[in-house]
């Protein structure tokens, strides 16, 4: 009974690298998140996910892609690494709209682009 | 715009006593609040909900306050305990409530 599961934990990345987070869950819901986190600041959006095959744009979504083609997994593509993206990046998952459900959030992935 | 605003960032309490975050939101047509707990290294996670249709609800050492007339929600924790310190968030949905507005949050520290 994982709930909702991130890999890698801990990624050092070079500057213009293509990396990707892994954001798996098992209570089929089917709404999915995916935040950044910046040291002392609070969480942002970067894409969310309705259902699978259905994606959009959050707050900082410069960067980065997503893909959902099964509901139970939701990874995230940094294309070109940059500086600026070292981060620590949260998956949520909830069963309704972010807001009028509870999110359940992964352990984090904390990101270093050298 | 929308925003979320947080009174205080940090906020030290004496272990045993009573602790009281405060939380202000702007878009009068939420009508779901939920308060999130982040410790350290972790990932945030539920505390406490309320609906719009009620002005407080209680959990275990938990208490959630909503006034809507001044938009404002507070978390009460009885008998604060170490393992109380963390983060706490109040997020706030946007007016498609397909995202939420999560501010900087208040940092609650336990003093021994």
């Amino acid at each position: 009974d994982a709930g909702i599961t991130q890999s890698p934990r801990y990624k050092i990345t070079e500057t213009g690298r293509q990396v990707t987070l892994m954001c798996h869950q098992t209570w089929s819901h089917s709404y999915m998140f995916w935040y950044r986190q910046d040291l002392g600041h609070g969480l942002r959006l970067i894409y969310y996910s309705a259902a699978a095959d259905i994606t959009d744009k959050g707050e900082v979504s410069d960067g980065y892609v997503v893909s959902r083609s099964k509901t139970e997994n939701f990874p995230l593509t940094l294309e070109s690494a940059t500086r600026s993206q070292t981060s620590v990046y949260f998956c949520a998952s909830s069963e309704g709209l972010a807001g009028t459900d509870t999110q359940y959030f992964g352990p984090g992935t904390r990101l270093t682009v050298l | 715009g929308e925003s979320v605003g947080l009174h205080l960032p940090t906020l030290s309490v004496q272990e045993g006593d009573n602790s009281i975050i405060n939380c202000a939101y702007s878009n009068s047509a939420s009508d779901y609040f939920i308060w999130y707990k982040q410790e350290s290294g972790k990932g945030p996670q539920f505390i406490i909900d309320i609906r719009s249709n009620m002005d407080k609800r209680q959990g275990q050492r938990v208490t959630v306050l909503l006034n809507k007339t001044v938009k404002h929600l507070s978390l009460q924790i009885a008998a604060t305990q170490p393992g109380d310190s963390a983060v706490y968030f109040c997020p706030t949905s946007m007016d498609s409530n397909y995202q939420l507005i999560w501010g900087a949050g208040t940092k609650l520290i336990i003093k021994p």
